[in-house]
């Protein structure tokens, strides 16, 4: 079974610098790859998936990641982060083909301060 | 075209209520699951729904739980006999097909257990 581990549970990023957040999975063949960005009290939203192809996806709100099958990871990156940028990135991992749900991580919870 | 919808986005029960969550997908997407997402952890996967079909309902617990997403309506995760760990916030997300393709979430129902 696929798995996820993000290994920053809160990370802390003043306005205007860059940001990386870290995601490794557990998955036997190429997976699908997702990150997901929820505000508090709120549901969440798509920033950016890997199906195939170019591994340097681009998402919305200046975010893009990077698929590395060498080191099982998808990190998610931003060259200058906005103090609206504040909230809780989940990264997800999903099976090509069958009957089986997204695996989410346990989330990694961005602040930014001035 | 409207997202997922979910109802009631907040909802108070007492111990031993029911409680009843519901969620329409987005147009033109047969599939349902339900993510249960409690206190500072990510989001756990609980059921896999078509059409009159359960797929998964690996993550469900045994006892009390219930889901359904018949032929005509909104799908339903019905919590029966309510206790304070239920408190937690319940996801929905609906996708087109079953191909591992994007999933979009709904807003999310706050339980509360008092």
């Amino acid at each position: 079974a696929q798995s996820v581990t993000q290994p920053d549970i809160h990370i802390t990023v003043s306005e205007g610098a860059s940001l990386e957040l870290r995601c490794n999975y557990s998955y036997g063949a190429t997976p699908y790859l997702f990150w997901y960005v929820q505000s508090p009290g709120q549901g969440l939203q798509l920033l950016l998936k890997y199906f195939s192809g170019d591994t340097l996806v681009q998402g919305i709100k200046g975010f893009e990641a990077e698929f590395k099958r060498s080191q099982s990871s998808f990190n998610l990156r931003k060259p200058s982060v906005h103090w609206s940028d504040a909230a809780e990135y989940f990264c997800a991992v999903g099976v090509r083909g069958g009957n089986t749900p997204l695996v989410f991580g346990k989330g990694t919870r961005l602040s930014v301060i001035a | 075209n409207a997202g997922v919808m979910q109802n009631p986005r907040h909802l108070v029960r007492r111990r031993g209520q029911e409680a009843r969550l519901r969620c329409s997908p987005m147009k033109g997407h047969s599939h349902v699951y339900w993510y249960r997402q409690l206190p500072e952890e990510g989001l756990k996967f609980m059921v896999y729904l078509q059409k009159e079909n359960i797929i998964d309902e690996s993550g469900m617990p045994k006892e009390r739980f219930s889901a359904e997403f018949p032929k005509e309506g909104p799908s339903i995760l019905r919590i029966q006999q309510v206790v304070r760990g239920d408190s937690a916030a319940y996801f929905c997300a609906s996708s087109r097909d079953n191909s591992g393709n994007t999933i979009y979430f709904g807003e999310g129902s706050w339980l509360t257990v008092v």
